[in-house]
């Protein structure tokens, strides 16, 4: 598709399981982002790659929240030992360095519920 | 202290109505500035960009005021399609980089008929 695609789009763990959220980012986008936001909350910054680095990944909450980007296109955010307050909507952005205004362009999310 | 802080609302507004919004950021260094629309459990999309010196997109204008940090956006001739919550977005990278966004939480609009 021509958009950033994320999957699974809902996922119900057990407190405790390890989760793995993928995001598969524009065609040719360089930059990719991800993001969480819990229910009536802002966005709050995880990690930026450009390309497969990761400049800043000051945002990941604790060593529980790691993710990693291959051939400078898919990403995936893995969280172990899921806690309740992993629950949030996880979402993924890219843009393009070409862009004059630095536009994301995001997913619809991958929203996570631990029970 | 949030770095970007917005009233939550919601602003209720009928139809027709012009409403304004405001954001402050805590970061002297933010050099880029943006408006994004979230609607009711959809993902955010850029509505516009920020200029220095203020800038309009038919019934939208956005403000930035550098010396007191904060950023403004006025909606006149409200629609019920302007319901939303709009995201005030301040980054340290330039408007064409692509550093990280820091995204305020929102400002609830409703517009009734």
């Amino acid at each position: 598709g021509a958009g950033v695609s994320q999957s699974p789009s809902n996922k119900v763990t057990e407190k405790g399981k390890d989760v793995e959220l993928r995001c598969d980012p524009i065609s040719g986008h360089t930059a990719l982002y991800w993001y969480r936001q819990s229910l009536g909350q802002g966005l709050e910054f995880l990690i930026y790659f450009q390309g497969n680095s990761a400049p800043d990944k000051s945002g990941l909450p604790s060593d529980r929240f790691s993710a990693e980007r291959t051939g400078g296109s898919v990403s995936t955010l893995t969280i172990q030992r899921t806690q309740q307050e992993d629950s949030a909507v996880y979402l993924c952005a890219s843009s393009s360095t070409s862009s004059r205004n630095g536009e994301l362009f995001f997913g619809e999310g991958s929203r996570l519920t631990v029970l | 202290r949030k770095e970007v802080e917005q009233d939550p609302g919601p602003f209720n507004v009928p139809e027709g109505a012009t409403v304004a919004f405001n954001c402050t950021y805590s970061n002297s260094a933010s050099q880029s500035f943006f408006w994004y629309r979230q609607d009711c459990r959809k993902e955010p999309k850029l509505l516009m960009s920020v200029y220095s010196s203020g800038n309009e997109d038919g019934r939208f204008t956005a403000q930035l005021n550098r010396a007191s940090q904060y950023i403004s956006l006025l909606i006149r001739d409200s629609k019920l399609s302007d319901s939303a919550t709009y995201l005030c977005v301040s980054s340290l990278g330039a408007m064409d980089s692509s550093y990280k966004l820091i995204f305020g939480s929102g400002t609830r609009l409703l517009v009734r008929p």
